[in-house]
């Protein structure tokens, strides 16, 4: 099984700041990653694909990075929408997610 | 536009199966892709049950395998969610969702919670 570790579990941020969240896989999986935020009470929606490839209608200010077994998710100015909970998960072997990162208002 | 709908009792006995079904409008879903589950206990991660390829070919988490029958009902348009034997660890909320190449899901249902409870 391939384990994915998100670091950290929760992050707390301000408007405006740049916001990165590492995903870390237990053994290398390519490029074949994505990123989900998931609000309270929602489905997650998919934000990345292919470790940087942005889904589309998804704001530019969302990008990723990485290959093999390191990840990240970066938010380029935080907006008060982006407050939400993220999730990577590695499609190289069946689906596995992350524990999830919390972005919370500081 | 691809819509997805989750259904099913939101009250199961311990040692019973768990039957859910998602519909989908706005696509055949007998012409292609991938349809999957994946489920979430309350305040937890989430965690993939399994896919079914149109043709009926179904793919499930290593974990859940003796448990888990995933089947397509192409007259219908839905596809459909059997876990046998579920104890209060199966309590989630239950994600019906599509994937062009069983890698990502960019379309989701908005969830139903199950509950395990006698």
């Amino acid at each position: 099984d391939i384990q994915m570790t998100q670091s950290p579990s929760t992050l707390s941020a301000s408007v405006g700041d740049r916001v990165t969240i590492t995903c870390r896989a237990s053994q290398s999986i390519s490029r074949w990653l994505a990123w989900y935020q998931q609000k309270p009470g929602k489905a997650p929606k998919l934000l990345i694909y292919m470790a940087s490839i942005l889904e589309s209608g998804v704001p530019s200010r969302f990008s990723g990075s990485g290959s093999g077994t390191e990840f990240t998710l970066t938010i380029h100015s935080l907006q008060p929408d982006d407050f939400a909970t993220y999730y990577c998960q590695q499609y190289n072997s069946y689906w596995t997610f992350g524990q999830g990162t919390k972005v919370e208002i500081k | 536009q691809v819509q997805l709908q989750e259904s099913g009792p939101g009250l199961v006995k311990p040692s019973e199966t768990l039957s859910l079904t998602c519909t989908v409008s706005g696509y055949s879903i007998s012409s292609a892709y991938y349809w999957g589950w994946i489920r979430q206990p309350p305040g937890k991660g989430l965690e993939w049950i399994g896919s079914i390829y149109h043709s009926g070919s179904t793919y499930y988490n290593p974990s859940l395998k003796s448990r888990v029958t995933i089947s397509v009902d192409t007259s219908k348009n839905q596809f459909s969610l059997k876990l046998s034997s579920v104890t209060a660890a199966d309590t989630a909320v239950y994600y019906c969702a599509h994937s062009y190449a069983n890698d990502y899901s960019d379309n989701w249902g908005q969830g139903t919670l199950v509950t395990v409870s006698s």
